[in-house]
């Protein structure tokens, strides 16, 4: 069963903090994301991972890095935490025709 | 620039009826197109795609129709149940997978 499973259901930080939010997948994808849901906005694209090392950025990057060391992980990194990146954050991978398949997100509070 | 749209943030329908949501989209070039579906607290689970070669594809209960010269498409749920209330999501394939905002769908028993 196709699995993408994320290092934390629900997280609170403080203003200024860094932020790690861990992925994998074991579907041996080769295309993973990192989007936010916010209310009324959809889902919107933080950035993206084509392979291991390569990144590119999505429709939001600000405020955002990524890491993709192994092929199965993808770590988003929030290098200071502001209010306004608190979010719903939602890791996916996909493998070329198949859509995205979701991991069960991060909801992000940031005090 | 949004290039996938749902202009129905929600949608409410009575149980056994049809559920209709729409989406459109604005680039010509998107050659697949997706359908998900999400419950509070989880992340979205695929429903649905259809490649732009097709103007149609079924599956239960769940049929997407694909309009490319109005560059729109549709998801019909026939009969609607209560587990079917949830946000759908429609997407498009390009260089990346563009989703719209969203429509909440709530079916009333």
């Amino acid at each position: 069963d196709v699995k993408v499973t994320q290092s934390s259901r629900y997280l609170v930080k403080r203003t200024g903090e860094k932020v790690f939010l861990e992925c994998v997948q074991d579907m041996d994808h080769e295309n993973m994301f990192w989007y936010r849901q916010d209310p009324g906005l959809g889902l919107r694209l933080i950035y993206f991972s084509y392979d291991v090392k390569m990144k590119e950025k999505g429709d939001i990057p600000e405020g955002y890095s990524v890491s993709r060391e192994k092929k199965e992980r993808f770590s988003l990194i929030l290098e200071s935490a502001s209010t306004n990146q608190t979010s719903m954050y939602l890791c996916a991978s996909s493998s070329r025709p198949s859509g995205p398949y979701f991991g069960p997100g991060t909801r992000l509070t940031v005090l | 620039d949004q290039q996938v749209k749902q202009n129905s943030p929600s949608l409410s329908v009575q149980e056994g009826r049809i559920s209709i949501l729409n989406c459109d989209y604005t680039n010509s070039m998107f050659d697949y197109f997706l359908w998900y579906k999400k419950y509070p607290a989880e992340g979205p689970t695929f429903l649905i795609s259809i490649s732009s070669i097709k103007d149609k594809n079924e599956d239960g209960r769940f049929t997407v129709f694909l309009n490319k010269s109005a560059k729109h498409l549709s998801l019909h749920i026939v009969p609607s149940q209560p587990g079917d209330s949830a946000v759908y999501f429609c997407a498009a394939s390009g260089n990346q997978f563009y989703f719209g905002t969203g429509t909440s769908l709530t079916v009333i028993p």
